[in-house]
């Protein structure tokens, strides 16, 4: 398998500019997770999506984000209008429910850069 | 409600040296408690998992963790560290396993390897 997919991999724009992200989970896993990461707030869980539907968004800093799960092998995060304040790496990562562990499978990350 | 708390944010050590990264959780139900590494640049990998089987886990690249529930700790050690060991270390714990594997992230421990 080649893993949870995310593009692109570096994102470069303006304020005001909108940004989608993108994330291919692993085929089979259900549940589907966005987080940001930043040096001043370390690792946040921005939304999770389970079969497609979102189940918890608390982490959503904001109504500029949005996510979206069209189908169980796709799925991105909006952020418009962006502000420079939004720059971070974004991780997609996927699991298995019903796996003995729980485990979390991450991507690489978009390194997003509001400018 | 879960949490992870990670004692100190940076940990400097020699090469050979032993590795103790310390993790304790709190968690009101049996959890399930993992080992995350992040090399510069990419993402999270896992490098190990308890789950309720030995108390003692292996995990990838020589490191091992420890469960004791007297001490709600799930520490992570390595008997002789290398310079490719230098990285940040997540340690997460498992909500309930009906709810899809959302996990709870410490914030992290840089580790640094000192020739």
């Amino acid at each position: 398998d080649a893993g949870v997919i995310q593009s692109p991999r570096h994102e470069v724009t303006e304020m005001g500019q909108e940004v989608t992200l993108r994330c291919k989970p692993i085929s089979g896993h259900d549940y589907l997770f966005w987080y940001r990461q930043t040096m001043m707030r370390g690792l946040e869980l921005l939304i999770y999506f389970n079969n497609n539907v979102p189940i918890d968004d608390s982490g959503m800093p904001e109504d500029r984000f949005s996510a979206k799960m069209p189908n169980a092998s796709f799925s991105t995060l909006k952020i418009q209008p962006s502000e420079p304040r939004d720059s971070a790496v974004y991780f997609c990562a996927s699991s298995l429910a019903g796996a003995p562990s729980n485990e979390q499978f991450f991507g690489p990350g978009t390194r997003l850069t509001v400018l | 409600a879960q949490s992870v708390t990670q004692l100190g944010s940076h940990v400097s050590v020699s090469e050979g040296a032993l590795v103790l990264l310390r993790c304790n959780y709190s968690s009101s139900v049996p959890p399930y408690l993992f080992w995350y590494v992040q090399y510069p640049n990419q993402g999270l990998q896992l490098l190990l998992k308890y789950t309720s089987a030995a108390t003692l886990v292996k995990g990838i690249n020589g490191f091992e963790a420890e469960f004791k529930k007297s001490e709600t700790s799930f520490h992570l050690t390595k008997p002789s560290a290398h310079m490719s060991d230098a990285a940040e270390y997540f340690c997460a714990v498992s909500e309930l396993w009906n709810q899809g594997g959302k996990l709870i992230f410490g914030q992290g421990t840089e580790l640094s390897v000192k020739p």
